[in-house]
């Protein structure tokens, strides 16, 4: 089944700094990818989202990159802010597509 | 309402007992899923129902764990003779349509608590 990597589990950096969360999936079938955020004791909150037909999705400070023959995608976000401070989630979509498998998550810090 | 309610928000009980959590998605939603989430852990896929499809139901990690979707609607997940290790926090997620993945909606969960 569907295996999600996701690094670094922990990523402290300035207000205004770029932020940068990588994973890596097995399962070459999966054809979506989302990303959510998760403040404290909050539900999680879908940020972006890509599919395999596209390489590339951006949202004002936020961007999401997917490489499919490596099968790695990316969380990219420029011009940081202490509110960005939560626990950030990569998932992709299991082979049915009737769940997804979520990575371990990373806990970002910005400090101002 | 506008998003997923799950219900109650917290719950104690104690090992060995039944207990029922409940999940009402966002209206018109017709995919349900429930995963759990451990503390510091990601989230783990229990169950999927959509529309009136048998439900997927790989992810429930022992016969203990049950799962049901009336109406297609509101769905309950039922955790008999409950152990310490069930302790998590159980999240419900919706979304629209079929035929391939869609954006996920999660509700605000359910802390359970075995002591």
């Amino acid at each position: 089944g569907e295996n999600v990597e996701q690094h670094p589990s922990t990523l402290s950096v300035q207000e205004g700094d770029s932020a940068v969360i990588k994973c890596t999936y097995s399962d070459s079938a999966s054809n979506y990818f989302p990303w959510y955020k998760q403040e404290l004791g909050k539900r999680p909150q879908l940020i972006i989202d890509i599919r395999s037909n596209v390489g590339e999705k951006k949202d004002q400070r936020i961007a999401v990159t997917l490489n499919k023959t490596a099968k790695h995608f990316s969380l990219h976000i420029t011009e940081t802010q202490p509110e960005d401070s939560a626990v950030y989630f990569c998932a992709a979509s299991n082979e049915a597509g009737t769940a997804l498998i979520f990575g371990k998550g990373t806990t970002l810090s910005v400090s101002s | 309402g506008a998003g997923v309610s799950q219900s109650p928000s917290n719950k104690v009980t104690e090992k060995g007992k039944d207990v029922e959590l409940r999940c009402d998605p966002i209206s018109g939603h017709t995919a349900l899923y429930w995963y759990r989430q451990s503390l510091g852990q990601g989230l783990e896929f229990l169950i999927y129902f959509q529309g009136n499809s048998a439900p997927d139901k790989s992810g429930l990690p022992s016969d203990r764990f049950s799962a049901e979707r009336t109406g297609g609607s509101v769905s309950t997940l039922t955790i008999q003779r409950t152990q310490q290790e069930d302790s998590a926090v159980y999240l419900c997620a919706s979304s629209s349509g079929a035929g391939g993945p869609r954006p996920q909606h999660f509700g605000d969960g359910t802390r359970l608590s075995i002591l």
